[in-house]
């Protein structure tokens, strides 16, 4: 079965500090990987996705991953956090179908405190 | 049209009631999901459209579910005869072709008393 799990909660870190978000994952088949952000009762708004090619992946506001195909890993990464930053960010992985409908773990929560 | 939108944001519904939810996808784009959130989980996966065709329905889609995307264009969600377990947001998402990024609405959360 296709699953994604983000074994942190709550991630905490000083502004101005580099930020991680861990994702791993277990699919069948090439992995297409996204990240999501969410702010208080808003709805996702995409930062990143991976499909294939280089494993350092950029995306919006700073943001960057990491595919680590050996480790199944997709880690979301800053170098330096702003206060901003805070809010509730998903994993999610492509179901290996035709539909493209995502599996998304359960979120971690990104605290940034000045 | 910048983005996907949906209507209503919030409602508040007595049990045993039905409810309709609407979601109109960016113009182009041809693919349309439904999810559902609960407090502290992840959205999950409830029924996709490719164009006006319902290709796939998750099991989390009960009966009293029902969706429909009448010309390709907009998607309506109806929940009928409302249940407290039915208490959440109810996100739309809509994108082109398979790999790319789907982009989302902000929801509508439903409360049923």
């Amino acid at each position: 079965a296709q699953s994604v799990a983000q074994p942190e909660d709550q991630v905490n870190v000083a502004e101005g500090n580099p930020l991680t978000v861990k994702c791993t994952y277990s699919v069948s088949g090439n992995p297409y990987l996204f990240w999501y952000v969410q702010y208080p009762n808003r709805g996702l708004q995409f930062l990143l996705k991976y499909i294939t090619g280089d494993n350092l992946v950029k995306g919006s506001y700073g943001f960057e991953a990491e595919f680590n195909k050996s480790q199944t890993s997709f880690h979301l990464k800053k170098p330096s956090a702003l206060v901003s930053d805070s809010a509730l960010y998903f994993c999610a992985v492509r179901v290996t179908s035709n539909t493209g409908k995502l599996i998304f773990g359960q979120g971690t929560t990104l605290q940034v405190k000045p | 049209d910048t983005g996907v939108s949906q209507d209503p944001r919030h409602k508040i519904t007595k049990r045993g009631q039905n409810v309709t939810f609407r979601c109109d996808p960016i113009s182009e784009h041809n693919r349309l999901y439904w999810y559902r959130q609960t407090l502290g989980q992840g959205p999950e996966f409830l029924t996709y459209f490719q164009n006006e065709a319902q290709l796939e329905k998750s099991r989390l889609l009960s009966d009293r579910f029902s969706a429909e995307r009448p010309k390709g264009s907009f998607s309506t969600l109806e929940i009928q005869r409302t249940e407290q377990g039915d208490s959440a947001m109810y996100l739309c998402a809509s994108s082109t072709r398979v790999n790319t990024e789907a982009f989302f609405g902000q929801g509508t959360r439903l409360t049923v008393v």
